[in-house]
């Protein structure tokens, strides 16, 4: 299948930090990116649209000025969480969707491995 | 986006045949019916993805009745490292960069 990967897989940051968390479609082209939120024992929430050569779409309540999305390539985007707070503390995840797999004519959405941030 | 239901846990032996079942009522034409695993701080893992009737691969089989109201993910012989989360996601794949709405998903524990 397609690999998505995700990078850092954790990191630990200080209150009122940047951090930023980069998105990478290894073998495949991805004009559209997607991210999520997860916090512990709950499941996927969708923050935003990230769109390769124009701006990110959010979700209602998604900040955009604090979560700063940029998909400069066809491979690439980041999700900058900007003047961390501990609230910002959560597991990071990014998709890309990839056409004619799964045996279908559709796309099929493939995840990277996730980002796990933790704000002191 | 259409809406799922999913049970919120089961529990199975190992060996066992697992057999998950999804509610979307109000599933739209041009709707695919998606399955991801989850484990602890990964990513969700595509299983398999249907639009009709019946589809097997090596790790699974989805059957979608004729209504598409409804699919069942089927599991055969579960083992212990099928203990995860298993989510049911249904959105138009053919539309291009469709996103994906996640419900609370069916936490399997696989019983040794």
């Amino acid at each position: 299948g397609a690999v998505v990967s995700q990078h850092p897989s954790r990191v630990i940051c200080k209150s009122g930090t940047s951090v930023k968390i980069e998105c990478r479609s290894l073998d495949f082209q991805a004009t559209t990116m997607f991210w999520y939120r997860q916090f512990p024992k709950q499941s996927l929430m969708l923050m935003a649209t990230s769109n390769e050569g124009s701006k990110a779409t959010y979700e209602q309540g998604v900040e955009k000025d604090k979560f700063l999305i940029n998909h400069a390539s066809l491979t690439l985007s980041t999700l900058t969480v900007t003047s961390a707070h501990p609230e910002d503390s959560s597991f990071y995840i990014c998709s890309a969707p990839k056409a004619g797999l799964a045996g279908g004519p559709g796309e099929t959405q493939y995840f990277g491995p996730g980002t796990r941030l933790l704000v002191l | 986006l259409a809406k799922t239901t999913q049970p919120i846990s089961m529990d199975s032996y190992e060996g066992q045949e697992v057999n998950i079942t999804c509610s979307h009522n109000n599933i739209a034409t041009n709707d695919y019916i998606t399955w991801y695993q989850q484990f602890p701080s990964q990513g969700p893992r595509f299983i398999i993805q249907g639009y009709k009737t019946k589809v097997t691969n090596e790790v699974a089989s989805l059957f979608i009745p004729a209504d598409r109201k409804s699919s069942t993910l089927s599991l055969p012989r579960v083992s212990l490292s099928d203990t995860a989360v298993y989510y049911c996601l249904v959105g138009d794949s053919g539309a291009g960069s469709y996103q994906l709405t996640f419900g609370k998903g069916t936490k399997l524990s696989v019983i040794p």
